[in-house]
């Protein structure tokens, strides 16, 4: 599986889109972009996820660039509630050779009012 | 959480104990996982199993045992020879149509 790169941490102000970046120069062709995230002490929470078309969802967005090497997961009006570790990770999708996620370390985002 | 339950919450033991993790599932989905997260880290795969009967070593499976003896249920078993067991154990599973992967609210295993 593919590794994924993220920054440590990012702030937002309520209310405006927050923009999470995620380099993946090594990803395969079969190999999908997932988003979870995780806040504090409960499981981790999908997002959303895409091969290479852009998704859209009632939580966010996801754009893929065209080369695939990088992503960008949207919140377009982020919330106090949305303060949470975010997880980009590539991985090839459910079957019999198996679907393990790999976590990296994830940007913390924080939601400031 | 979607139908994945872990009990319990909270979970403490002495040195050198076995004890076991409880991981049920109803969504009917084949593929379950067991993760271990340690303090400011991301989730490591201990063990997982694609289907009944069957199961496949994670990236830290030393210490670790499981059973996949009906699709629904996957304990995992932490034995004393796990040299650093407390930390907070997370179960999931996949929906290999959606291609989503859930979590369960995980276990956080004390062990002194």
């Amino acid at each position: 599986d593919a590794k994924t790169t993220q920054p440590t941490s990012m702030d937002c102000a309520e209310g405006r889109a927050a923009n999470l970046p995620c380099n993946h120069s090594t990803i395969s062709g079969n190999e999908y972009v997932y988003w979870y995230r995780q806040i504090h002490s409960q499981g981790p929470q999908y997002i959303i996820h895409g091969l290479k078309n852009n998704e859209t969802n009632e939580m966010a967005s996801l754009i893929i660039t065209e080369d695939r090497k990088s992503s960008t997961l949207i919140l377009p009006h982020a919330t106090l509630r949305d303060t949470a570790v975010y997880y980009c990770i590539v991985r090839v999708a459910p079957s019999n050779q198996g679907g393990k996620l790999i976590f990296g370390q994830g940007t913390e985002l924080s939601v400031k009012p | 959480d979607g139908g994945i339950t872990q009990s319990p919450k909270y979970l403490f033991r002495k040195e050198g104990q076995n004890v076991t993790l409880s991981c049920e599932q109803n969504l009917n989905h084949d593929a379950m996982y067991w993760y271990r997260q340690d303090p400011g880290q991301g989730l490591r795969l201990i063990y997982y199993s694609q289907i009944v009967n069957d199961f496949q070593k994670g990236d830290i499976a030393e210490g670790y045992s499981v059973s996949r003896e009906k699709k629904e249920s996957f304990p995992l078993t932490v034995t004393s020879a796990q040299k650093n067991p407390t930390a907070f154990y997370l179960c999931a599973t996949d929906d290999a149509t959606s291609k989503e992967q859930y979590f369960g609210p995980g276990t956080r295993l004390t062990v002194t």
